[in-house]
Order: structure tokens, then sequence, then C-alpha cells
């Protein structure tokens, strides 16, 4: 399984624009790349997942370089509500989803 | 359309004591997945579920087991309780077109005194 590093902890104004960087070098050829949202006592919820290159949806746009060995969650214009831990995720061919520690997002009026 | 849906919400046990947890996932989807999200941590994967048959585990000792039902909902059995199995259990399906994304339930937070 690919391991992925993001970091800790990161802060942000509201109307801030938000990326998030998350390192998987070890990454496989049929490896997708997939990033969660939770909110305190709930399960995460999917956000956007890419193969490469960029993915944008009605929440995020998600970054892939060509060699694929990282990906960066981008947030437009953020809001209070948007503070939460974001997960990043590679998951293999057989579907063994395995979340790391995430990003605490704080977002500050 | 209904959400993945866990029970109980709430569940308080002794240490030595087995709780048992349960998990109803969205019509169609034949994967389930329980992970362990202790206070302020992440989740840890427990176990996954697909077709009735477990397709694998986490690093967890045996005494946390399960079962997926023929109508797809699942069971999650912790035996001999220990304090440090306080936590909140999240319970995924996902169906067999998108398997990037899981649907998570409410989750059952199980506290061991």
């Amino acid at each position: 399984l690919a391991k992925t590093t993001q970091p800790i902890s990161m802060d942000s104004y509201e109307g801030q624009e938000v990326n998030i960087t998350c390192s998987h070098n070890n990454i496989a050829t049929n490896d997708y790349i997939t990033w969660y949202q939770q909110f305190p006592s709930q399960g995460p919820r999917f956000i956007i997942q890419g193969y490469k290159t960029k993915v944008t949806n009605e929440v995020a746009s998600l970054f892939i370089p060509a060699d694929r060995k990282s990906s960066t969650l981008s947030l437009p214009r953020v809001s209070l509500s948007d503070t939460a831990v974001y997960y990043c995720l590679v998951v293999p061919n057989n579907n063994d989803m395995r979340f790391g520690a995430g990003t605490r997002l704080t977002v500050k009026p | 359309e209904a959400g993945v849906t866990q029970s109980p919400t709430h569940l308080i046990k002794t240490r030595g004591q087995q709780a048992t947890l349960r998990c109803s996932p969205i019509s169609g989807h034949t994967s389930v997945y329980w992970y362990q999200q202790a206070l302020g941590l992440g989740l840890q994967f427990l176990l996954w579920y697909d077709e009735g048959e477990e397709r694998n585990r986490g690093n967890f000792p045996p005494r946390f087991s399960g079962r997926q039902f023929p109508n797809y909902s699942s069971e999650l059995n912790v035996n001999a309780l220990e304090l440090e199995d306080s936590a909140l259990y999240l319970c995924a399906s996902r169906d067999f077109i998108n398997y990037n994304e899981q649907f998570f339930g409410p989750g059952t937070r199980l506290t061991v005194l």
C-alpha cells in the first residue's frame, strides 16, 4: 500500500484559497488518489478523486503532477464551515482503503 | 435514498464484556468497511467485507471480528473488551462501480468502563 504524508494542520482565513499537498512516493500504476473531509463526530465524506492532471468539481480541485508522487487539494474561497480534517488516500486495485492522520484545517474569521 | 445506518448510536460496556455493532449499507452496495477512530485520532482500518466474505483486515487482534449477511448488512463483534477499545466505530459502504467513494454511517460510540 502506498504511504501518504500530509501536513498535520493548517490555518487559513475566510475567503482565501487553501492548498493541501499530499506526498505518495510509492504510488502504483493503477492507484487512484482520493480525498475525504471529516467533521467532528461524523464519518468522512468523499470530496474528489483523480488519476492524473487536474480534476475539478463543485467542491474542490485536485492537481496531480505527471509523476503522480504528490497531489494537491485546492479549496477555493474557504468559509468557516470548511474547518475539518482532510484525508488523502491512495486507493489500490484491491480497494483496500487506508486513512492516514489527515490534515486538520482551521478557517478563521 | 437512505444512507448507511449504524446501531446502536452509543454503547457502554465494562472490561471483559463483548460488544456487537451493526451496520446497514446503502441499498445496492455490496462492500462494507469497518473503521475505528479513537478520540482525536485518524481512522484505523478494521475489516472489509464484500459479497459476504472477509476481504481484508487491519492490524487488530482476533478478538475483533465480524461478518456480512446475505442482505449485505454487517456486524462487528469485539470480545474481551479493553479500555482502549473505547472509540467511534464507523461503517462505510460502496458500490461496485464507484469503488473509490465510500459512504459513511454516523458511527457507534463505544465506551468501555
